[in-house]
């Protein structure tokens, strides 16, 4: 089983392009979320959905965009990126928002480097 | 604000056993995970607690006390693929996860 699928595994970006990084799910999760995480501090949540038709701003949203069309899709949109924007982008879902079952399952990440 | 605090870095000897602690203070609580991460890989769920006490699973258990926003990762038996950082991580009134910045274990022989 495929779970979570994330592309591309890496990319090198110039400053003020747009970029969409790709996350795809096969267990029919209803949450989908998007960290990144930087040396030293802990995941950050960037934009959540609990269930297709709804998105959500996280910790660290500005810059970011994204949407959901559907149970599997949820891609991260950087508009016009900047070297802040350089991390490790993991792509994580759950079947539920809450309790027990909010047990993440995580992508392989997408490892961005704007220049 | 919310704040997750766990230790930077620990060492421990193969076969040993480690604890790795993890305060927290968040608005709200509706369950702690500890989850594992290898170098260049994503995180994967370890444990979840969400009421006050021990639960134990193979060689690790964990922790919880709400009262004193603490928890606790114990890892028996260590092997050398238990080098990994641990993250905690708290669900808020939210149900969103609070992450600390993970504990990077490192076993030697």
């Amino acid at each position: 089983t495929a779970g979570i699928t994330q592309a591309p595994t890496s990319q090198i970006l110039a400053a003020g392009r747009s970029m969409t990084l790709r996350c795809t799910q096969d267990m029919r999760h209803n949450a989908m979320y998007w960290y990144r995480q930087d040396l030293g501090l802990g995941l950050r949540l960037i934009h959540y959905s609990n269930t297709a038709g709804t998105t959500g701003k996280g910790e660290v949203p500005d810059g970011y965009s994204v949407s959901r069309a559907n149970t599997d899709d949820f891609p991260l949109t950087l508009a016009s990126a900047v070297p802040s924007q350089t991390s490790v982008y993991f792509c994580a879902s759950s079947d539920s928002p809450g309790g027990r079952f909010n047990e993440q399952f995580f992508g392989p990440g997408t490892r961005l480097t704007v220049l | 604000g919310q704040n997750i605090d766990q230790p930077t870095e620990m060492t421990a000897t193969e076969g040993a056993i480690v604890q790795i602690n993890c305060t927290y203070q968040t608005s709200g609580f509706n369950g702690l995970f500890w989850y594992q991460q290898h170098a260049g890989e994503a995180p994967t769920f370890l444990s979840y607690n969400v009421l006050d006490g021990l639960e134990e699973k193979g060689r690790f258990s964990s922790f919880l006390s709400r009262s004193k926003g603490y928890s606790y990762l114990l890892l028996k038996e260590l092997q050398m693929k238990d080098s990994a950082s641990y993250l905690c991580a708290v669900m808020d009134s939210n149900y969103q996860l609070i992450w600390g910045a993970g504990t990077k274990l490192i076993i030697k022989p």
